[in-house]
């Protein structure tokens, strides 16, 4: 089945900088590569996502970047905000048979310092 | 759109009782939905895929006869946790799929068990 690795665990920035959080996924069949943000307690939300077709995609603030090739798909946050400080998942679907179930990333805690 | 609501929020019960907890698509259809459990600070692990009109499909290491997942409708799925334990106190989240990719969370379930 699908594996996905995360990193970093944990990301402490200032306000105002970059973060970037990685993650590789092992199986070449995956095709949609969600991103979801968790505060404590709360539910996983999408903040973004890319499907296999798209090397990049930008929403304001939040880009994620997809290189099939190498099965690596990246977060990026710029600006970032005391806000911004929350638990990020990556997530991988193969889709097809399996219904589109997604594997997840282990998380990384994002702490941004106003 | 894209609203997901889980019920109860959070449930306290005693050991070798039964709990139900319901997911619910409020603004969509969904012929597909998953149910997740999360222990804390850790990420979000696939317990089963819950399709309309048809059994289940449980990931390895679930047991099903002591989660059933009954998903009778296009907007309702339920996990009942049979003979509940303390080592099954976690957070339980669902999540519906809206078209053939984007999933939605429900707000999650805290379950401890006496």
């Amino acid at each position: 089945g699908e594996n996905v690795e995360q990193h970093p665990s944990t990301l402490s920035v200032q306000e105002g900088d970059s973060a970037v959080i990685k993650c590789t996924y092992s199986d070449s069949a995956s095709n949609y590569f969600p991103w979801y943000k968790q505060e404590l307690g709360k539910r996983p939300q999408l903040i973004i996502d890319i499907r296999s077709n798209v090397g990049e995609k930008k929403d304001q603030r939040i880009a994620v970047t997809l290189n099939k090739t190498a099965k690596h798909f990246s977060l990026h946050i710029t600006e970032t905000q005391p806000e911004d400080s929350a638990v990020y998942f990556c997530a991988a679907s193969s889709g097809g048979t399996s219904y589109g179930k997604l594997t997840f990333g282990q998380g990384t805690i994002l702490t941004v310092h106003p | 759109g894209a609203v997901v609501s889980q019920h109860p929020s959070w449930v306290i019960c005693k050991s070798g009782t039964s709990v139900k907890i319901e997911c619910r698509s409020l603004d969509f259809q969904a012929t597909t939905m998953f149910w997740y459990r999360q222990f804390p600070k850790q990420s979000l692990m696939l317990m089963a895929t819950s399709n309309e009109g048809s059994k289940a499909t449980y990931e390895q290491g679930v047991e099903k006869d002591k989660f059933l997942i009954n998903h009778a409708s296009l907007t309702l799925s339920t996990l009942t946790v049979t003979s509940a334990h303390p080592e099954d106190s976690s957070f339980y989240i669902c999540s519906a799929r809206q078209g053939a990719f984007e999933q939605y969370f429900g707000p999650g379930t805290r379950l401890t068990v006496t």
